[in-house]
């Protein structure tokens, strides 16, 4: 089974602070995402990666960055964390082609104080 | 349709019942539709991806159907258990451009 471990299930930061969400998978997929989850929303696509230090912004990516260093690990980065980022933001990974799913980690409930 | 739209926004049935929801997404330019089921406090898992005009998937109690001429997608459980209760998600789109629909949560009482 694919698995995808986001680094916190909860974590709560305080406004202006510089903030690492951590995801890793175990299946050598070539494409990773990051999302976020807010009440009456879709999910919505903040960034993705398709390569090691390949990156594509996503529906939302303001107020956000990305780092793939290695193929199995990829960060979102909040640069300067504000309240309206406080949301459920969920890692995901999968194989390159179109027909494959995408798998996802258990999420992260962020809060911004 | 411009967005992925599901419907009804949440159903609650009887144990034992069949059940049926809707994804609608746009019929020009399809890559794939995608079925996800998310239970509260676990991670979205995948149910189907489906690509082809008329294509019919099935895991277990659960089938699905796809139209990309007219746009929809069907989910149907069949004999629905308290176990099916969760939010199912559709998603339209290639892998970098998923639009994902709000959901459809499903309570299923014993």
């Amino acid at each position: 089974d694919v698995k995808v471990t986001q680094s916190s299930r909860y974590l709560v930061k305080r406004t202006g602070e510089k903030v690492f969400l951590e995801c890793v998978q175990d299946m050598d997929h070539e494409n990773m995402f990051w999302y976020r989850q807010d009440p009456g929303l879709g999910l919505r696509l903040i960034y993705f990666s398709y390569d090691v230090k390949m990156k594509e912004k996503g529906d939302i990516p303001e107020g956000y960055s990305v780092s793939r260093e290695k193929k199995e690990r990829f960060s979102l980065i909040l640069e300067s964390a504000s309240t309206n980022q406080t949301s459920m933001y969920l890692c995901a990974s999968s194989w390159r082609e179109t027909i494959q799913p995408q798998h996802f980690g258990d999420g992260t409930r962020l809060s911004i104080l | 349709i411009l967005n992925v739209e599901q419907s009804p926004q949440s159903l609650h049935v009887q144990e034992g019942d069949s059940t049926n929801f809707t994804c609608s997404f746009p019929s020009s330019n399809f890559y794939a539709l995608h079925w996800y089921r998310w239970e509260t406090a676990k991670s979205p898992e995948a149910l189907f991806v489906m690509t082809l005009n008329g294509d019919e998937k099935k895991k277990g109690r659960i089938s699905a159907t796809l139209n990309t001429k007219e746009g929809y997608s069907y989910l149907y459980i069949k004999g629905s258990q308290p176990e099916d209760s969760a939010t199912y998600l559709c998603a339209h789109g290639g892998q970098g451009n998923l639009i994902f629909g709000k959901g459809t949560k499903l309570s299923v009482k014993p």
